[in-house]
């Protein structure tokens, strides 16, 4: 399966840009990358997915460079609310569709 | 985005007694349905996977006779933890992917999690 790997927090200050990279190195071709916001005693909300290159939403940016062992979620100007765990999964898709959370990266916007 | 519901969001029981969780995909099928746990400051760790009319998979280390699951329905699954002890104390998350529709085939949707005490 494969494996997510990511900073275990990171701190910023409201209005900057936020990038959180993940690697996910034994990734599968047909594996799909996606990446969950979870404020505490909630459920994870879905921020962007993607396969490769570069793909853009209202919330976010996720760039996955050609060989896909990493990707790269870009919050462009945080908000104190945008404090939260930020989690990067790889979808497997092969033999079953199965989503396994790794770690998480707790991100503390500033004032 | 799809909706998924649990119900109830909170539930305290006496060590010994059985507790129910429903999940719900409320606009949307869902073929597949997942349940999670979490401990305080940890991640979400899959507990089963289970599709509609069939029988549930558990991941390695998750007994399947205590942690009961259904999916009678392409909107509804269950969660039954059987003769809860205080270790069992968790949040306890669903989700659901859709078959098309409101969702999109590699998308899951999470419901809003039911935090289990047990005394």
């Amino acid at each position: 399966l494969a494996k997510t790997t990511q900073p275990i927090s990171m701190d910023s200050y409201e209005g900057q840009e936020v990038n959180i990279t993940c690697s996910h190195n034994n990734i599968a071709t047909n594996d799909y990358i996606t990446w969950y916001q979870q404020f505490p005693s909630q459920g994870p909300r879905f921020i962007i997915q993607g396969y490769k290159t570069k793909v853009t939403n209202e919330v976010a940016s996720l760039f996955i460079p050609a060989d896909r062992k990493s990707s790269t979620l870009s919050l462009p100007r945080v908000s104190l609310s945008d404090t939260a765990v930020y989690y990067c999964l790889v979808v497997i898709n092969t033999g079953g569709f199965k989503t396994i959370f790794g770690a998480g990266t707790r991100l503390f916007v500033k004032a | 985005g799809a909706v998924v519901s649990q119900h109830p969001s909170r539930v305290i029981c006496k060590s010994g007694t059985s507790v129910k969780i429903e999940c719900r995909s409320l606009d949307f099928q869902a073929t597949t349905m997942f349940w999670y746990r979490q401990f305080p400051k940890q991640s979400l760790m899959l507990m089963a996977t289970s599709n509609e009319g069939s029988k549930a998979t558990y991941e390695q280390g998750v007994e399947k006779d205590k942690f009961l699951i259904n999916h009678a329905s392409l909107t509804l699954s269950t969660l039954t933890v059987t003769s809860a002890h205080p270790e069992d104390s968790s949040f306890y998350i669903c989700s659901a992917r859709g078959s098309g529709g409101a969702g999109t085939y590699n998308e899951q949707f999470f419901g809003p999690g039911t935090r289990l005490t047990v005394l």
